[in-house]
């Protein structure tokens, strides 16, 4: 079967790190994405890895492990408008078919 | 760049009538998909198209949903007739054809529906 996993919710306080970790059990790998939903709007985009390692842009970083089955989304200085819902999507199968499984989101709550 | 347009924003129907949802993708992007979003959930694609030939919709409920995109660019999404467990935000995004981040999906702002 094809599972996504994150937690459902985590809190931080203003300033600070947090890391947001995503593990998956897909048939295929063709790429792995994070975005950010804030609470009744759209997912808009925040990164794509699909070799192993470290992607950083600005504030926010994702981290790869494909023989772990694993990611995680980091996020620097945290400020208020970081609070929001965190969702991790693979794409199965290959080349342009292949569809996005999305995880249940993570829902960040930052506090002052 | 325009983004993707969806209408109607909301939408409240009993349970058995029918309802049709409309999106419009960004200009270029031959890729169109229809998510559906329970409260509390990430989206679960329903139907993907390339152009206007359909690549996947293994999770559409076909006895009650139906979608179409002709001429490949604008798509409509309908449901027919609705049950409560039809509740949720319908999402509307499209990508171009490519490969890596080019695959980037847009979405629009989506349709909630409440069946009541």
């Amino acid at each position: 079967g094809q599972n996504i996993d994150q937690p459902t919710e985590m809190t931080a306080t203003e300033g600070a790190i947090v890391q947001i970790n995503c593990t998956y059990q897909t048939s295929g790998f063709n790429g792995l994405f994070w975005y950010q939903q804030h609470a009744g709007e759209a997912p808009t985009f925040l990164s794509y890895n699909v070799l192993d390692g470290l992607e950083e842009k600005g504030r926010f970083s994702s981290f790869l492990s494909r023989s772990k089955g694993y990611s995680y989304l980091l996020l620097k200085e945290l400020q208020m408008k970081d609070s929001a819902s965190y969702l991790c999507a693979v794409r199965g199968g290959s080349g342009n078919t292949g569809k996005l499984i999305f995880g249940q989101g993570t829902t960040l709550q930052v506090k002052p | 760049e325009a983004g993707v347009a969806q209408s109607p924003r909301y939408k409240i129907i009993e349970k058995r009538q029918s309802v049709a949802f409309w999106c419009n993708p960004i200009s270029g992007h031959a890729t169109l998909y229809w998510y559906q979003q329970i409260l509390g959930q990430g989206p679960k694609l329903l139907i993907q198209f390339q152009n206007n030939g359909v690549v996947d919709d293994s999770q559409l409920p076909k006895d009650r949903f139906s979608a179409e995109r002709l001429k490949g660019v604008d798509s409509t999404l309908k449901i027919q007739p609705a049950k409560l467990e039809d509740s949720a935000v319908y999402l509307c995004a499209s990508s171009l054809v490519g490969g890596g981040e080019s695959y980037e999906q847009y979405f629009g702002p989506g349709t909630r529906l409440t069946v009541t």
